[in-house]
């Protein structure tokens, strides 16, 4: 069965601190992609990578970051969570090409406190 | 750019009613459409597809066809059920990224 998995399902952390949401795929994908998720606002690209140390800024990349040193992890980065920070994060994998099929971890829902 | 609006949720029938959803889009060219469908707790699964006009996508008893005359991809589903309860978001193919919709939730009462 085909998997992407995320460490946490559930996490809270303080305002302030330096927060890693990890992602692994083993389906060989080459592109990945985190999403944060929100009500009324649905999915909303932080990041993607289409190769290993490749990365490109989706929609709203402020005061996240990411890594990719292997090809089956995708790690989210916030260097000093905030409030406004507090969110459900999603990550996704497709292979290369069009008309792929993403998959999906569980999501992460974290709470900045 | 592109995008893609769906009909804003929750969407709340009872079982064994007929089901849309609508969702349109803007884009330049010929996007793939899909359907995703969030179940509670649990992360996007892809629900169907269309890669092309006039295409139609099927799964689980729900369909959606690709009309390009009216830049719409809704969903349908002809008798729903308790279990169908989710979100479902609509979304295209867009430079190797998909671009999505807002999502709607989907309450169906038995």
């Amino acid at each position: 069965d085909v998997k992407v998995t995320q460490s946490s399902r559930y996490l809270v952390k303080r305002t302030g601190e330096k927060v890693f949401l990890e992602c692994v795929q083993d389906m060989d994908h080459e592109n990945m992609f985190w999403y944060r998720q929100d009500p009324g606002l649905g999915l909303r690209l932080i990041y993607f990578s289409y190769d290993v140390k490749m990365k490109e800024k989706g929609d709203i990349p402020e005061g996240y970051s990411v890594s990719r040193e292997k090809k089956e992890r995708f790690s989210l980065i916030l260097e000093s969570a905030s409030t406004n920070q507090t969110s459900m994060y999603l990550c996704a994998s497709t292979r290369q090409g069009v008309n792929t099929e993403a998959f999906f971890g569980q999501g992460t829902r974290l709470t900045v406190v | 750019g592109d995008s893609v609006t769906q009909m804003e949720g929750p969407v709340t029938l009872s079982e064994e009613a007929f089901l849309t959803i609508n969702c349109t889009y803007t884009a330049t060219g010929y996007p793939s459409l899909f359907w995703y469908v969030q179940y509670p707790g649990e992360g996007l699964q892809l629900l169907l597809k269309a890669t092309k006009a006039d295409d139609k996508g099927s799964n689980k008893g729900f369909e959606a066809t690709y009309r390009k005359e009216t830049t719409s991809f809704h969903l349908e589903k002809g008798s729903v059920q308790v279990s169908d309860s989710a979100v479902y978001f609509c979304a295209l193919d867009s430079n190797y990224q998909l671009i999505w919709g807002a999502g709607t939730k989907l309450i169906i009462k038995p």
